[in-house]
């Protein structure tokens, strides 16, 4: 059965350090994949997404995230984070055949402290 | 306005009573979901629809009934609810499955006493 691990569940770090979140997948075959991101109390929203062409993709907020083939990997990152980016991060993935279902990973806490 | 709406956004309820959440998008979008999300588990799907009189069961159905008369709008009924069933419900919309970007609603929080 397809899987996404993020294996970072909880992450402080303070403002301006450089931000890098795993998340690994287990479908072998092409697949689309997003991260969300849910702001304390809000509901998810997209960050960003890749389906094919440039493997390092840029989304919202300065996020960006690089598909490794290869790794089956899809980590997110940022260079410098903000207190506003304390929030639930969410990878998830879909096998672009005919069942196009999410596969959600668990999340990833990340506070920022000031 | 435009957008996806939870209602209601809190709801308190009794073990064995009958609870329906409600969801609404004005996108005329195809898909619709149901998500419950609780620590530990991420989101897991509950049920999801295709289209207007078309559902189908995601990871965790059991103990949940929805139904898709119009486009817009998805339901989700607990028959009879049990405390397991305290969780933060998500409805979410979009275009296609897996190929587009999903919008969320803002949640309803249900405790089940």
């Amino acid at each position: 059965a397809q899987s996404v691990s993020q294996h970072n569940h909880h992450v402080i770090l303070s403002e301006a350090a450089s931000l890098e979140l795993g998340c690994n997948y287990s479908y072998g075959g092409t697949v689309n994949l997003f991260w969300y991101v849910q702001y304390p109390g809000q509901h998810l929203q997209l960050l960003l997404k890749y389906f094919s062409g440039d493997p390092l993709v840029k989304g919202i907020k300065g996020f960006e995230a690089e598909f490794i083939k290869s790794k089956f990997s899809f980590n997110l990152r940022k260079p410098s984070v903000q207190w506003s980016d304390t929030a639930e991060y969410f990878c998830a993935v879909t096998n672009a055949g005919n069942n196009r279902k999410l596969i959600w990973g668990l999340g990833t806490s990340l506070a920022v402290n000031p | 306005d435009a957008g996806i709406t939870q209602s209601p956004r809190y709801k308190i309820t009794e073990t064995g009573r009958q609870v329906t959440l409600m969801c609404h998008q004005t996108w005329s979008h195809s898909y619709m979901f149901w998500y419950r999300q609780d620590l530990g588990h991420g989101l897991r799907l509950i049920y999801y629809s295709a289209a207007a009189d078309i559902t189908d069961k995601g990871e965790v159905p059991d103990g949940y009934v929805v139904s898709r008369s119009k486009t817009e709008n998805f339901p989700l009924t607990l028959e009879s609810a049990t405390r397991s069933q305290t969780s933060v419900y998500f409805c979410a919309s979009s275009i296609g499955q897996g190929t587009t970007e999903a919008f969320f609603g803002q949640g309803t929080r249900l405790t089940v006493v």
